[in-house]
């Protein structure tokens, strides 16, 4: 196992609605990234914190915020929900975000939300 | 064009069979390369990173192509336990360090 974990597991939320999503990334790793994985696609980039700060975001619209904390934990927010944000929300940490890059992403088993 | 492409298969092989997957990447900045391999409803994980110089890992060999822009993955004597997808990676840190994924290849053994 990665060590690092998310919650929920599984979640079903409706059009419009909110969710926060949660991520506690593997001890000694101060980077976090989410992913967003339709079915039968690859997981696409959405954003990365290090230490605390987003260090990079993919092409997602504003209603995807996100956060981490001092300990490196991190949530994923997305505001009005979509049919199309059905997805696995994927996280992944690593050790080092800097600007180097390449650092290996070790990634949570993932929450799968249903938007109805 | 999408910054990685690979086959989505699927690869149906029987056991003991060596199959190859390649991927190709659009962006020639990129400088860090990886395998990841996802199996059903579970998470990616890595498999192994991709060396200029070729690197090999048991059954698996894994191959970079700067030139032509294509990553390869071999996996000699296939096991039923190798059935998964295989997700080709590539990360560029000039566009945020983010990790550009494929759609995956499939691959199924057969006993």
């Amino acid at each position: 196992e990665t060590g690092v974990t998310q919650s929920p597991t599984h979640l079903i939320k409706t059009r419009g609605q909110q969710v926060t999503l949660r991520c506690s990334s593997q001890s000694g790793h101060n980077t976090v990234s989410w992913y967003q994985q339709a079915l039968g696609q690859g997981p696409q980039f959405i954003f990365q914190y290090y230490r605390e700060e987003e260090n990079g975001r993919g092409n997602f619209p504003p209603r995807f915020s996100g956060l981490q904390f001092p300990n490196y934990s991190s949530e994923l927010n997305v505001n009005a929900l979509e049919l199309d944000d059905s997805a696995l929300y994927l996280c992944a940490s690593s050790p080092q975000g800097t600007l180097k890059g390449g650092e290996t992403q070790y990634f949570g088993p993932g929450t799968r939300l249903l938007v109805l | 064009r999408k910054e990685v492409e690979q086959d989505p298969g699927p690869f149906n092989v029987p056991e003991g069979a060596t199959v190859a997957f390649n991927c190709t990447y659009s962006n020639s900045a990129s400088q860090s390369f990886f395998w990841y391999r996802q199996d059903c409803r579970k998470e990616p994980k890595l498999l192994m990173s991709v060396y200029s110089s070729g690197n090999e890992d048991g059954r698996f060999t894994a191959q970079l192509n700067r030139a032509s822009q294509y990553i390869s993955l071999l996996i000699r004597d296939s096991k039923l336990s190798d059935s998964a997808t295989y997700l080709c990676v590539v990360n560029n840190p000039n566009t945020g360090n983010q990790f550009y994924f494929g759609t995956g290849t499939s691959l199924t053994v057969i006993p």
